[in-house]
């Protein structure tokens, strides 16, 4: 099993509609968890970090956590073709210490 | 403020042939970090700085690679000799601190390896 497992898509939505993003991890002593958006040919740029369990909203971007399922989503709203990129969820072990990276998820925003 | 600064952008290598890559973090980050991102994947970290210090290197092939943080600012990083399954985006990466993931960590534009 993957220490942080995504779907890798591609995941495609018409522009408007909401991107639901998911990734499961491994270590359940896992306290820091990060969504990165990376553009082709780019490099990875945080765009949303939680630690606590529930809801954390930033503009169009609300990231979901549940430590009792291991799992961490990301949601996407009003979704704009800018948006079509990879997705990267990052779990940090549970000592802290180490990031580990999802393979990604793409996702493609239709016009 | 500049972010993490890296060079060359891109390199091109005969295999056997070492090669070195370079890293500036943003001014003011202990902690410095460098990555191997193959196509399709999520970033894979090979080291990890605290200042001068190499506090996790367990994922670094140091049969082949070697890295060093030299009055814990810029880096370097160096294969020598390069294989044909090196071929990737080399990653460097800083933040403020690394205890509890607190910190968000910054990303330089990666130096694409073809090795050939």
């Amino acid at each position: 099993q993957k220490e942080v497992e995504q779907n890798s898509g591609p995941l495609s939505v018409p522009e408007g509609a909401i991107a639901s993003l998911n990734c499961t991890y491994s270590d359940r002593g896992s306290q820091s968890f990060f969504w990165y958006r990376q553009y082709s040919g780019k490099s990875p740029e945080l765009i949303m970090f939680i630690y606590s369990n529930g809801d954390k909203e930033d503009g169009r971007f609300t990231a979901q956590l549940n430590k009792a399922s291991q799992y961490v989503s990301l949601l996407i709203r009003d979704s704009q073709p800018s948006d079509s990129a990879t997705y990267l969820c990052a779990v940090n072990s549970s000592g802290g210490f180490k990031t580990i990276f999802g393979a990604g998820t793409r996702l493609f925003v239709k016009a | 403020e500049a972010g993490v600064v890296q060079s060359p952008r891109y390199k091109i290598i005969e295999k056997k042939q070492p090669v070195a890559f370079w890293c500036n973090p943003i001014s003011g980050h202990n902690t410095l970090y460098w990555y191997r991102q193959n196509l399709g994947q999520g970033p894979e970290l090979l080291i990890r700085y605290e200042n001068e210090e190499a506090v996790d290197d367990s994922q670094l092939p140091k049969d082949r690679f070697s890295a060093e943080r030299l009055k814990g600012v810029d880096s370097t990083l160096k294969i020598q000799p390069a294989e044909l399954g090196d071929s990737a985006v080399y990653l460097c990466a800083s933040s403020l601190g690394s205890s509890g993931g607190a910190s968000a960590t910054d990303f330089g534009p990666g130096t694409r390896l073809t090795v050939l």
